[in-house]
């Protein structure tokens, strides 16, 4: 089955960047999203389309993705962004969505 | 705006089966696929299946086969999930999320606010 791997937990200082991976065999083939989702919350969707922000969430997050690797960055980090992060992927061969091991993000 | 409203926390016996509902608003229900997700005592998130609102067709993850339905009211806008045989294992909080698509892009926007089904005995 595909399976997609993200670090466990990233610490990051506010304001400072943080960096979130997301590992699969040929991900940079596929298209990717990321969610945010707070203690006691549902997942939020920020960013869509590998690099795609939705309405309302800030510019300081962004997405690339290639190879085997798609990342989520989020700049000038700040205290309210302490979340678990998940990435998310179609694998057309299984016809399965895929979501990463999730990332939580603290912010010290 | 946009919004799912789900069915609030459930409890039951190994073996029973559980239904949960998914009131669609702030759009044409039956325009936007929905997926249900699940996620254990704040484990990751695992997807369980997709419905066609508009023909009703559904999909399921072969984990889930045989013990997983998925059913709709487009009259009220509302989308269910029964889990039959549950078993301890199943204790966990289920979402439904609206499916949006773009060519071969897809992604799940936005989530209901989640039900906890909890399988005690």
């Amino acid at each position: 089955s595909y399976e997609l791997t993200q670090p466990p937990s990233v610490s990051v200082s506010p304001g400072q960047t943080a960096t979130i991976t997301c590992s699969g065999n040929k991900l940079g083939d596929k298209y990717v999203c990321w969610y945010q989702q707070k203690p006691g919350q549902s997942p939020v969707l920020v960013i869509f389309e590998n690099n795609k922000r939705p309405s309302g969430i800030p510019e300081r997050f962004s997405g690339s993705n290639s190879g085997n690797t798609a990342t989520l960055t989020i700049s000038g980090t700040q205290t309210l962004d302490e979340a678990d992060y998940y990435c998310q992927a179609w694998d057309s061969i299984t016809a399965l969505y895929v979501f990463g091991t999730g990332t939580k993000v603290t912010v010290l | 705006q946009v919004q799912l409203v789900q069915s609030g926390a459930e409890v039951k016996k190994p073996g029973a089966s559980v239904k949960v509902s998914c009131r669609a608003s702030g759009y044409t229900f039956t325009s936007h696929y929905i997926n249900w997700v699940r996620q254990t005592n704040g484990q990751g998130l695992e997807w369980v299946g997709w419905m066609n609102p508009d023909s009703g067709k559904t999909g399921y993850v072969q984990k889930f086969q045989g013990r997983v339905t998925f059913t709709r009211n487009t009259s009220i806008s509302t989308a269910y999930m029964e889990l039959s045989s549950l078993q301890y294992e199943d204790t966990a909080v289920y979402y439904c999320a609206r499916h949006n698509n773009w060519g071969f892009s897809n992604w799940f926007d936005p989530w209901g606010q989640g039900t906890l089904v909890t399988v005690s005995s």
